[in-house]
């Protein structure tokens, strides 16, 4: 079974609006992986973490690792058209790297 | 570097009939995944290798699955004989090392009919 769950499974927003999604795991993880994967596309990297309590961001994208290492969460700022697409977390263990089942995003302009 | 290349892009048969995806990893990298993903379970790991072996498979849905890495730079994934269930998109992908980012391929789009 999944390793990591996901919520929420599905969100649509008004550009300009804000974004979450948040990624839980019943175990401590090492380190978090956040993907992208646009429509019809393949799940492209978007960051890792690996500290408790990490917060790390790229432009409109704010990730974050919470202190007991078994959640994380992305959240993207005052969304675009071009932030449409599903993001996946992933917990890599053992050198094991599975995904939750993602948060498809959809951006209404 | 080329990415991490998969083909077919597209696969359609019928039911029944052998199906074999293939992958060629990013040189250098030691790590080899399979994915599956459909709507319902969305990204499923079938089986991962590490230098050309077969770490853990416990994700092969049944025994018409197979996979295999005869050498560093190809392996592939076999479903024989294939069923309509089996539809989904498959993804390859690398890593350098078992924390490292993985790096996908386009996927194969599997359609048994």
């Amino acid at each position: 079974g999944q390793q990591v769950m996901q919520i929420p499974q599905y969100q649509h927003v008004q550009e300009g609006e804000d974004f979450t999604t948040y990624c839980n795991s019943s175990t401590t993880l090492s380190n978090i992986q956040w993907y992208k994967q646009r429509p019809g596309g393949h799940p492209v990297f978007l960051i890792q973490l690996v500290k408790s309590g990490e917060v790390k961001k790229q432009k409109r994208l704010t990730f974050q690792f919470g202190e007991a290492k078994k959640n994380s969460s992305l959240h993207i700022t005052a969304t675009q058209t071009t932030d449409v697409g599903t993001y996946f977390c992933a917990g890599p263990r053992d050198q094991k790297v599975t995904f939750g089942i993602g948060t498809k995003l959809q951006v209404i302009p | 570097d080329a990415g991490v290349i998969q083909s077919p892009r597209h696969e359609v048969t019928e039911m029944g009939q052998e199906v074999t995806l293939r992958c060629k990893p990013i040189s250098g990298h030691d790590y080899l995944f399979w994915y599956r993903q459909t709507m319902m379970r969305g990204l499923e790991l079938l089986i991962y290798f590490n230098n050309n072996v077969p770490i853990d498979d416990s994700g092969m849905p049944e025994d018409r699955f197979s996979a295999k890495m005869p050498n560093a730079s190809f392996s592939t994934l076999k479903i024989q004989p294939s069923e309509p269930r089996d539809s989904a998109v498959y993804f390859c992908a690398s890593t350098g090392t078992g924390y490292s980012p993985l790096h996908f391929g386009n996927g194969t789009r599997l359609t048994v009919t």
